[in-house]
This record gives C-alpha cells, sequence and structure tokens, in this order.
C-alpha cells in the first residue's frame, strides 16, 4: 500500500520569504516518483516538480525545489520568494512502479500575506 | 490551446438523474484517468485506461461507468445520482502507464453538485 502524509493543514508566510511544505510518504515499491501539484482557488490542478527515488539530485523548477530525503522518507517542497499568486492548496503524490495511479496527501493550504 | 479538458464545467443535478462527463487531451498521451476531489479537497483515483483498455478500477460503485472511444477520450457516466457523489470530478492524461516518472496532467474539474 501506498500513503502519503502532509502534516500542515495550513501555512502561512510572507511575501518574499521562503517556505516548506512537508510530506512524508510510505511506499514497498522499489522505485517511486514523487509529484507536487498546486490547487489555487480556481480550482484547477498544476503540476510543478518532480522527484525520481533514484535521482542522485534534488529536482529544482525555477522558485521551486524538492528537499528529497529517501532514509527518512521525506520530499518536502519548498518555494522559495514566496508570491501572492503562490496563495493555493499545495499537494504531495506518489507514484509506484506497479501501478499508474497517483496516491495524494490531504494537502497543504498555503496563505502569503503583505 | 488547452491540454485536458473537460465538460461540463459546472453540473447541478437532481438525485436519480444520470449524467456524463466528458474529457478530451490533445497531448498524444496513452494513458487517461478520473479523479475524485471530495469536500475536504481529498484527491482519489477511480479509473485509469492506456489505450482505450481499462486498467485501474478502484472501489467505485457500479453506478459509475467509463468508457474510452478512443484513446484522447474518457468519459465517465454516472447513474442514478446521489447526494454523496456531489464532488469535483477531475480526468488527467500521461504519457504512458509504465514509467513511475510519468507526470499526469490534469483538466480544469468538472464541479458537480447531486440536489
Amino acid at each position: 500500500a501506498q500513503k502519503i502524509t502532509q502534516t500542515q493543514p495550513g501555512m502561512f508566510v510572507q511575501e518574499k520569504e521562503a517556505v516548506t511544505l512537508d510530506c512524508t510518504y510510505d511506499t514497498s515499491d522499489p522505485s517511486y516518483g514523487l509529484f507536487w501539484y498546486k490547487q489555487p482557488s480556481s480550482g484547477e490542478m498544476i503540476f510543478l516538480i518532480y522527484q525520481g527515488s533514484y535521482d542522485q539530485q534534488n529536482a529544482t523548477e525555477g522558485r521551486y525545489s524538492l528537499n528529497f530525503q529517501k532514509a527518512r522518507k521525506s520530499a518536502n517542497l519548498v518555494i522559495s520568494a514566496s508570491q501572492l499568486g503562490d496563495s493555493a492548496m499545495y499537494f504531495c503524490a506518489l507514484r509506484g512502479d506497479t501501478a499508474s495511479k497517483l496516491t495524494f496527501g490531504t494537502g497543504t493550504r498555503l496563505q502569503v500575506t503583505l | 490551446d488547452t491540454a485536458v479538458s473537460q465538460t461540463p464545467k459546472y453540473l447541478v443535478t437532481q438525485m436519480g438523474n444520470d449524467k456524463s462527463i466528458k474529457c478530451e487531451q490533445n497531448l498524444g498521451h496513452d494513458t487517461m484517468y478520473w479523479y475524485k476531489q471530495d469536500s475536504k479537497k481529498f484527491l482519489k483515483i477511480m479509473f485509469s485506461y492506456n489505450n482505450k483498455e481499462l486498467i485501474i478500477n478502484e472501489t467505485v460503485p457500479n453506478r459509475f461507468s467509463p468508457k474510452s472511444p478512443d484513446k484522447a477520450h474518457l468519459n465517465l457516466h454516472i447513474n442514478s445520482l446521489e447526494l454523496g457523489d456531489s464532488a469535483v470530478y477531475f480526468c488527467a492524461s500521461s504519457q504512458d502507464q509504465v514509467r513511475e516518472g510519468e507526470t499526469q496532467y490534469f483538466g480544469p474539474g468538472t464541479r458537480l453538485l447531486v440536489l
């Protein structure tokens, strides 16, 4: 069974500051992928960043980076230089190598303040 | 040039009715999915099709029936709608179903409200 845990239901960050959104996972698959999606209030699901379990380096995509600690089974999303437009729900998701489905966490609502 | 599109965007209907949601992707992907997001924002897989073949069928009531006329389309038909079916339904697609790194791209969602 696969499981994603996001323990922060809500987070606040000031504009221009960095913020870390936590994600831990559990899977028995030998290889797997971890994804982060953003869901703004308009409702669409926007893909942000991907980390493969065998990737040697942490993934980065613009202001987004993934702090991947395989031994601790964590894949935290770091957003640098937060902007007001970053206010949204953020979902961590896991895809194993035995099934193509994504297993999602419960999400973290991020609010960026002035 | 919407990559994954869904119609309708909003659907309000009475209990007991039958309704369909349509999904189309123009990304040339082989695999398509339906996810359900409940009122607490929790997202869960319902179905997945690869090249028109059903590959994932989670524990979903028989009232839900997906249909894939071709690999660019995946429709969801719901019979005898119940109050608990109220949710946002997302269609998604990915290039294939094999690699764990395959990114899934989501449609805008269909907000279904059953009265």
